[in-house]
């Protein structure tokens, strides 16, 4: 019989536009969040980071937004291009003593030329 | 620099073997490293984790016998997969605390059991 795998959800956006990723987080003592980039084959990627006493962060063409109240954590791209297609993984963490992250499911961005 | 290396990149072996897979932090040194497993179109999965000169931690349901880890250094941990099965076959990631809770990882390795 034919096998169905498992399927992340996909953002497909055009070529210079912004992406929004969304991400629920799921520990509320949970008080430092990390994106990061995966590329095929590839090991994640540090993206950006934002500690809990912060809601908002910039890098370069990245901002990350956090909503403690409704455990929300998004990743604006601006002007998405090409090579930031991947998927693209939230996590979070209990800083302190045995501190270690947790994944969420994950999102495949794909920029469309 | 937070530079993180892994060794082998790919390994395919035969069932029953067993397969060690290194993890390196190349220019800073890590008291913590951590392993993770990731199959295809899902997320990473801790595994356990490494501390330096110590027993490693392990996830619920990981088997400690099976996967056992060695941090003898603190740029150094290994993973050896013992009497490997093809379920054994995955991505298999390492990271390693920077600073500031900051995890770099590695490039990742696929194991392939035959």
């Amino acid at each position: 019989g034919e096998s169905v795998g498992l399927h992340l959800p996909t953002l497909s956006v055009q070529e210079g536009d912004n992406s929004i990723i969304n991400c629920a987080y799921s520990n509320s003592a949970s008080d430092y969040f990390i994106w990061y980039k995966q590329e095929s084959g590839k090991g994640p990627q540090f993206i950006i980071d934002i500690r809990s006493n912060m809601d908002k962060r910039q890098g370069q063409r990245v901002t990350v937004l956090l909503n403690k109240t409704v455990k929300h954590l998004s990743l604006q791209i601006a002007a998405t291009q090409p090579g930031d297609s991947a998927v693209y993984f939230c996590a979070e963490a209990v800083t302190g003593a045995n501190s270690k992250l947790t994944f969420g499911k994950g999102i495949t961005l794909s920029v469309r030329p | 620099g937070a530079v993180v290396s892994q060794h082998p990149s790919r390994v395919i072996c035969k069932s029953g073997t067993s397969v060690k897979i290194e993890c390196r932090s190349l220019d800073f040194q890590a008291t913590t490293m951590f392993w993770y497993r990731q199959f295809p179109k899902q997320s990473l999965m801790l595994m356990a984790t490494s501390n330096e000169g110590s027993k490693a931690t392990y996830e619920q349901g990981v088997e400690k016998d099976k996967f056992l880890i060695n941090h003898a250094s603190l740029t150094l941990s290994t993973l050896t997969v013992t009497s490997a099965h093809p379920e054994d076959s995955s991505f298999y990631i390492c990271s390693a605390d920077y600073v500031n809770y900051e995890q770099y990882f590695g490039p990742g390795t696929r194991l392939t059991v035959t």
